[in-house]
């Protein structure tokens, strides 16, 4: 069965401090995985997505994840922290491009 | 490409009350998904289309929720006998499904209250 986990339901950084989300998933069969971000009052904007190419995958707004399969985690991080970087983030996954499976989210604060 | 338009943005509707809401997917797209969204969750499969043939449904899908998407185009999602339980936002997302490409792109979103 597919699954995903986020710890840490909310996470604060100070501005300028590297940012790191973090996601674990479950899967039977090599998965897809993205991460998401929702802005208040907004849809889902995909940032970056992993599709078993390169295990580092570079996304929009400077953000990047590592598929670590020894691991079964997928962790978000973005070197500095922008204001603009406060949202909601969902990691999710597909085991085979139909069903998604989305985490409980994890909620960004970017501390000036 | 105007993206994923959903409609209305906003319900009210009284308990036991029938609602129907419209997603319009961008205009290639072949794939066309339903999720739920309540407060502090992650959106919830609720089901999915291929062209005009819904190819799966969530187990925890109730009866009183039915989807279509009669010509592959937009597609309704209509919730009958309304409860409480069902206020949420309801997502809608399209892909266009093209080798290992599954990107969705989500609409705003209707959010439905059940009073």
């Amino acid at each position: 069965a597919q699954s995903v986990t986020q710890l840490g339901s909310h996470v604060s950084v100070s501005e300028g401090a590297l940012v790191l989300l973090r996601c674990n998933y479950s899967s039977s069969v090599p998965p897809y995985l993205f991460w998401y971000v929702q802005y208040p009052n907004q849809g889902l904007q995909l940032l970056l997505k992993y599709t078993s190419a390169a295990t580092l995958v570079k996304g929009i707004n400077g953000f990047e994840a590592e598929f670590k399969k020894s691991e079964t985690s997928f962790h978000l991080t973005k070197p500095s922290a922008h204001m603009s970087d406060a949202a909601e983030y969902f990691c999710a996954v597909s085991e085979y491009g139909n069903q998604f499976y989305f985490g409980t989210g994890t909620s960004l604060t970017v501390i000036p | 490409d105007t993206g994923v338009s959903q409609d209305p943005r906003h319900k009210i509707t009284k308990r036991g009350q029938n609602v129907t809401f419209r997603c319009d997917p961008i205009s290639e797209h072949n794939r066309l998904y339903w999720y739920r969204q309540t407060l502090g969750q992650g959106p919830e499969f609720l089901t999915y289309f291929q062209n005009e043939a819904q190819l799966e449904k969530s187990r925890l899908l109730s009866d009183r929720f039915s989807a279509e998407r009669p010509k592959g185009s937009f597609s309704t999602l209509e919730i009958q006998r309304t409860e409480q339980g069902d206020s949420a936002m309801y997502l809608c997302a399209s892909s266009l499904v093209a080798g290992v490409s599954y990107e969705q792109y989500f609409g705003p979103g209707t959010r439905l209250t059940v009073t």
